[in-house]
């Protein structure tokens, strides 16, 4: 069974950087790719980019080119999103999702990070 | 707005049979594999359905899904009350080269 756990809730000043970590465990194998998707308060799921860990290739939404960075370490199968520029409207609990066969939607995901913007 | 669509809500009383939509705005393309997400209160979203119709292991088989063209649905029979909870449809966008999802239905038992 594959699980991914992240890293905690965090608390930034607008125009600060968050960095959120994903470990995967229970799968050895690193042709999979992990989106993040985030939830703001009350709404619905928003995809933000997909990276493989085979090879390190990503894919933003269009609406987080140049703000996102998006890494991953195979050798402890971690996965990487840092947000810059951060605005109130960031708000949001962010996801780490596996997809663990190409061309289909995430399969499991992490417990999620709240990440809250406010000065 | 979202690439899928599916009704805001839907709701059912213990027992009955219940059953959400999701259909592509653009009714010219079909629907790759879609996957359903079920997500309780204050909780992650639970992969619930994979591959249209596949039940993860542990789900039980009150819950089955279909797809039929450029339309998906999940059905759940013999409803229950920890059914209560937020469920997401999900299939692969090939333009954009990434997943897209349903704005969510909020299932109430009532």
């Amino acid at each position: 069974q594959v699980h991914l756990v992240q890293s905690g809730a965090e608390v930034k000043k607008p125009g600060a950087s968050v960095k959120v970590s994903c470990k995967a465990s229970g799968y050895t194998d690193t042709s999979y790719a992990i989106s993040w998707v985030r939830q703001a308060p009350g709404q619905g799921l928003e995809w933000m980019g997909w990276i493989s860990a085979y090879n390190g290739d990503t894919n933003f939404a269009q609406k987080f080119q140049g703000r996102v960075t998006m890494t991953t370490d195979t050798s402890t199968s971690t996965a990487y999103m840092e947000l810059r520029s951060l605005r109130s409207d960031d708000t949001a609990v962010y996801y780490c999702a596996i997809q663990m066969e190409t061309l289909v939607p995430p399969d499991y995901w992490g417990q999620g990070t709240l990440v809250t913007v406010s000065s | 707005q979202s690439v899928l669509t599916q009704p805001p809500s839907a709701s059912g009383t213990p027992g009955q049979r219940v059953t959400i939509s999701c259909s592509r705005s653009s009714s010219n393309v079909g629907l790759n594999i879609v996957n359903w997400y079920q997500q309780l209160p204050g909780a992650a979203p639970k992969l619930l359905m994979y591959y249209d119709d596949q039940r993860p292991s542990g789900v039980p088989d009150r819950f089955s899904g279909s797809k039929s063209g450029t339309s998906a649905s999940l059905a759940i029979s013999g409803l229950q009350s920890e059914d209560e909870a937020d469920y997401y449809c999900a299939t692969w966008d090939d333009t954009l080269d990434a997943p897209v999802f349903g704005g969510g239905t909020r299932l109430t038992v009532l």
